[in-house]
């Protein structure tokens, strides 16, 4: 079975500063990551996406991933933050190679963006 | 992309009752996920709904706390059984679809928004 840790809990950042967030996955076979977000009172939305391909992806409102399969890693960042970016942030991950999964969560990060 | 709505959106139920909800797409989907959001917790799947078949369960969820319903590829339920206030969370349902066309078209889970449920 998989599983999914992430480093940080709770972040507080002022805005403009630079945001990286950490995901580790276990799992021995080939996996496909994911960053969601939450922003407060509404639905969980995909950042990004890791299939196959380019390790680097380019998500939406100026995120992005790296995909470092020897570290089993997929951190999260973007290098200037604004206020708009206060909300939960949970990496994922489920079985590569076709055919669909559900997906293992990782508990969340709780980001807190300063004016 | 999927649009999902999940009835009711909260509800406050007294312990040993059962509480069932629905989760409507506006397409046809194959894949459809129920997830739990225990408060300040991170998302747990409790079973994979299959079409005209029973459930797959995850590790610690039992049909009989949990029956699931899937009677189209737009529509499902899952009841949770016999309250108790450890069921209090937010219970999510997910369905997988396909985002753009061809060769870059890939597979997304779209999260429905939530029904809250707090078990006295």
């Amino acid at each position: 079975a998989q599983s999914v840790s992430q480093h940080n809990h709770h972040v507080i950042l002022s805005e403009a500063a630079s945001l990286e967030l950490g995901c580790n996955y276990s799992y021995g076979g080939t996996v496909n990551l994911f960053w969601y977000v939450q922003y407060p009172g509404q639905h969980l939305q995909l950042l990004l996406k890791y299939f196959s391909g380019d390790p680097l992806v380019k998500g939406i409102k100026g995120f992005e991933a790296e995909f470092i399969k020897s570290k089993f890693s997929f951190n999260l960042r973007k290098p200037s933050v604004q206020w708009s970016d206060t909300a939960e942030y949970f990496c994922a991950v489920n079985r590569g190679g076709g055919g669909a999964d559900g997906l293992t969560f990782g508990k969340g990060t709780h980001l807190i963006i300063q004016p | 992309s999927a649009v999902i709505s999940q009835k009711p959106s909260r509800d406050i139920c007294q312990r040993g009752t059962s509480l069932t909800i629905q989760c409507q797409v506006d397409s046809q989907v194959t894949m459809m996920f129920w997830y739990r959001q225990q408060p300040g917790q991170s998302l747990t799947l409790i079973a994979t709904a299959n079409q005209g078949s029973e459930a797959t369960y995850e590790s610690g969820f039992v049909i009989d706390k949990f029956p699931i319903s899937r009677p189209n590829l737009t529509f499902s339920t899952l009841t949770v059984s016999n309250m108790s206030p450890e069921d209090s969370s937010i219970y999510l349902c997910s369905v997988e679809d396909v985002r753009g066309q061809g060769p870059s078209s890939y597979n997304e889970q779209f999260f429905g928004p939530g029904t809250r449920l707090t078990v006295l």
